[in-house]
């Protein structure tokens, strides 16, 4: 089977546009999470969505925004980019049969996006 | 790709020797635990969890130990080998929500 999948695996932007990430959750698995990964640092959340509704928001600006599909995809959009933006930006899903609370969380790759 | 934690908090041992990693949590109100392996380039991978009534879980050459006395987390890897040469994150959840905590990371070098 499949893991979590995101698309692009890389991405350069300038100051000022817009970027969607995408990603795709293991078969099965009903619940998104994204997080920021700065380079040097840990993870840091986003946003959880499950069944299409946002459930968590992290401390990020509302530049950040976030939807769910139908099919349980996600994408992460991000408006006015600044240079702070640049990082990893990973997702994650889990199979929410716990009803979402202390699940674990598999992660893709993730998308280097790097905004000059 | 880049590398993860260009910074961190080193832990080098010996090829065949047992590591432990270690990992200070924030949240008295925290109840699950998890520890993840994150290599250059890649996303974290599952390794261990632990919820907050237990103080040790094992796994394959791996395992967890928690004391919520002192918010404290420690993972141990036996017999280190140098696929385990990593960075490795403590996460917590914080009980009734949906988000994780991430530490700051320690990168653990196997020597030959």
């Amino acid at each position: 089977d499949a893991g979590v999948t995101q698309s692009p695996t890389h991405l350069i932007k300038t100051r000022g546009q817009h970027v969607t990430l995408r990603c795709s959750p293991i078969s099965g698995h009903k619940s998104v999470s994204w997080y920021q990964q700065v380079l040097g640092q840990g993870p840091q959340f986003i946003f959880q969505y499950y069944e299409k509704e946002e459930r968590g928001r992290g401390n990020f600006p509302d530049r950040f925004s976030a939807r769910q599909f139908p099919n349980y995809s996600s994408e992460l959009n991000v408006n006015a980019l600044l240079l702070g933006d640049s990082a990893l930006y990973l997702c994650a899903s889990s199979s929410d049969r716990g009803g979402g609370l202390n699940e674990k969380l598999f992660f893709g790759s993730g998308t280097q996006l790097s905004v000059l | 790709g880049e590398s993860v934690g260009l910074h961190l908090p080193t832990l080098s041992v010996q090829e065949g020797d047992n590591s432990i990693i270690n990992c200070a949590y924030s949240n008295s109100a925290s109840d699950y635990f998890i520890w993840y392996k994150q290599e250059s380039g890649k996303g974290p991978q599952f390794i261990i969890d632990i919820r907050s009534n237990m103080d040790k879980r094992q796994g394959q050459r791996v395992t967890v130990l928690l004391n919520k006395t002192v918010k404290h987390l420690s993972l141990q890897i036996a017999a280190t080998q140098p696929g385990d040469s990593a960075v490795y994150f403590c996460a917590e959840n914080i009980g009734g929500t949906y988000k994780y905590i991430f530490g700051t990371g320690t990168r653990l070098k196997v020597l030959a």
